[in-house]
């Protein structure tokens, strides 16, 4: 079976500080990966997808893709109340992680 | 552009009863996916198709879930009969086509079983 894990938190960070979240993922075969964004009672949105080695950037997100160790995390800087949400990864099989919540206290 | 719509947004039914849900794709979009979401999970991938051609189904438990995708857009999900643990949100996602792999979710389709 292969799995995609994430740590379900709760992630707690200040507002303004970095929220770092991160996916491990057994099938070596993978290429991309993708991150979604879920508010509470709502369907995933997408916010960033990765293709290469190394770090993507997008605004106040960025996504870092280590092939190699089978790892690749979101950083989400300048963190903001309306961040809180759970945030999902997935490669491109289609197999997502179970999501980790992150809460940006004011 | 509109988004993926997804019909009906909430419904009640009984153990051993069927139900059905409605999804239809972004425009053009070639690549129809449902997925089926416990709470506190992630979403389970329950079937793909490409067009009207269905590319992977082997997390649908076909005793009891059928999809089909007629002319290649719209796409019925049915259940029959439910049971206790089909209690899930059911999402329907699109993507440009087989080699895009960035979905969109529609709203999901929130299923009580009773």
């Amino acid at each position: 079976q292969k799995e995609v894990e994430q740590n379900s938190g709760p992630l707690s960070v200040p507002e303004g500080a970095i929220a770092s979240l991160n996916c491990t993922y057994s099938d070596r075969v993978s290429q991309s990966f993708f991150w979604y964004r879920q508010y509470s009672g709502k369907s995933p949105e997408l916010i960033m997808s990765i293709y290469s080695n190394g770090d993507k950037e997008d605004g106040r997100f960025t996504a870092q893709l280590n092939k190699a160790s089978q790892y690749v995390s979101l950083l989400i800087r300048d963190s903001q109340p309306s961040d809180s949400a759970t945030y999902l990864c997935a490669p491109e099989n289609f197999v997502f992680g179970p999501g980790t919540r992150l809460s940006v206290l004011p | 552009e509109a988004g993926v719509a997804q019909s009906p947004r909430y419904k009640i039914i009984e153990k051993r009863q069927s139900v059905a849900f409605w999804c239809n794709p972004i425009s053009g979009h070639a690549t129809l996916y449902w997925y089926q979401q416990i709470l506190g999970q992630g979403p389970k991938l329950l079937i793909q198709f490409q067009n009207n051609g269905v590319v992977d189904d082997s997390q649908l438990p076909k005793d009891r879930f059928s999809a089909e995708r007629l002319k290649g857009v719209d796409s019925t999900l049915k259940i029959q009969p439910a049971k206790l643990e089909d209690s899930a949100v059911y999402l329907c996602a699109s993507s440009l086509g087989s080699d895009t792999y960035e979905q969109y979710f529609g709203p999901g389709t929130r299923l009580t079983v009773t």
